[in-house]
Parts: structure tokens; sequence; C-alpha cells
């Protein structure tokens, strides 16, 4: 079973307010994925870190969001004026590493945020 | 651009039937392939992983996987019920991008 921790389970938030959620991965898993997806279950990554360095994100990430992995503190992802349409289940996911031997990701239970 | 196309978006199969589901990637520098199963109200979990062409088989589930056309599909013998859920594709190229698919929606009826 999955050991990647997210707070908080909900998140109800008002247009214009800001939102923000928090990931501990596994211990020992240096990867770590932010996803969100929506309620047609359409999935789309946002960003990923390798310790505490981004990876890759994408360019809504780079505008809107926020997100950084501190060492010994969770992971977290923070959008900055929160829209309706950022309403979404918001899946945290980490793993040992990238390439074949190391990339299969473990998820938490996710964030579900309500943008009223 | 959608890196990671997965058809069809539903599925629907009859108890003790075949679902096949398919996975096909844009990018031609993608190596690996995973598919994850997503129970309604859950996250998603790997289920099988590919990375050789040809077949690999677990259980009911069988994968298999053509690189040359980057092609991956699953499928399910003897379905059940307990089968319904969404299946993700996931990519890995060779830069460790990592793409999901938006999923097929399986529902196996009793």
């Amino acid at each position: 079973n999955s050991k990647v921790i997210q707070t908080p389970r909900y998140l109800v938030k008002g247009q214009g307010q800001k939102a923000k959620m928090r990931c501990i991965p596994e211990k020992g898993h240096p990867v770590v994925f932010w996803y969100q997806q929506n309620k047609n279950n359409e999935f789309k990554f946002l960003i990923n870190f390798q310790n505490q360095e981004v990876l890759q994100q994408i360019d809504m990430t780079e505008k809107r969001f926020s997100a950084e992995c501190p060492s010994n503190s969770p992971c977290s992802l923070e959008i900055q004026s929160s829209e309706a349409g950022d309403s979404a289940l918001y899946l945290c996911a980490s793993s040992r590493g990238l390439g074949v031997n190391y990339a299969e990701q473990f998820f938490g239970p996710g964030t579900r945020l309500t943008v009223l | 651009q959608q890196k990671v196309q997965q058809s069809p978006e539903s599925l629907i199969v009859p108890e003790g039937g075949m679902a096949s589901l398919n996975c096909t990637s844009s990018d031609r520098n993608v190596d690996y392939f995973w598919w994850y199963r997503q129970h309604s109200g859950k996250s998603p979990k790997m289920l099988m992983s590919i990375f050789s062409n040809g077949e690999k088989e677990e259980g009911r589930f069988t994968v298999h996987l053509n690189k040359a056309s980057l092609h991956t599909s699953l499928h399910i013998r003897d379905s059940q019920p307990s089968d319904s859920a969404l299946y993700l594709c996931a990519a890995e190229n060779s830069n460790n991008r990592i793409f999901f698919g938006d999923g097929t929606q399986l529902v196996v009826k009793p």
C-alpha cells in the first residue's frame, strides 16, 4: 500500500483565494509528482521534483501555481488565486527515481479542491 | 499537445469477456510504458509495466508492446466486475519525461 500522505483531503476556497495542499512522499523517494484530475477523470501533469529541484512543469503551473519540495518538510502545491476551473482532485505521487527500474509511481489519496 | 493517446475512451464488456485497451505515444523518444488502474474514489496504482517488445502476462492481464509503432495494449481476459475502473497509460521518454493519457473507463457488467 502507498505511504504517500496528502493533506488536507478536502479543501474549499472562494474564487481569488489561495489554496495550499501538502504531500509527504514515501520514505526514500526523491521524485515527487503533482497531477490534477478533473471531474471527467482527465489526468493532467502539473510539475515534478527530484529532491528540491524542479524537473519539469507545464505553463499553467508556472503562471498561477507555485510548488516546492524543501528538504525535511512536506512538498506543497499552492494556487495563488483560485478559479472555478481549478476544482479538481490533486494527486501527489512519488517514485524511487526515474528510468526503467525506479519510475513506478505511488500515489497519495489526493486533495479534493472545490472553488466556489 | 497530448503525448499519449488512449482508446477507447470507455468500454463495456460482459462478465467473463475480454477487454482490450489501447495506448499510443506520439513521442518518438518514448522507451517505457506503464499501465495504472484507478478504481472509483481511489488513487491510481501501477498494474503492469512493459519495457521490451513483445508480450508480458500476469494472471488474467496481458500487455503487448510494439516499440516501432510506440503502441501498447492491455488485455483482460475473463473480466470481472471488480476490474471496472479507469485504466491509465503512462509513457516515459529518454529525457525521463513522463506522460499520462486520459484513460479508458472500463465497465464490466455482471
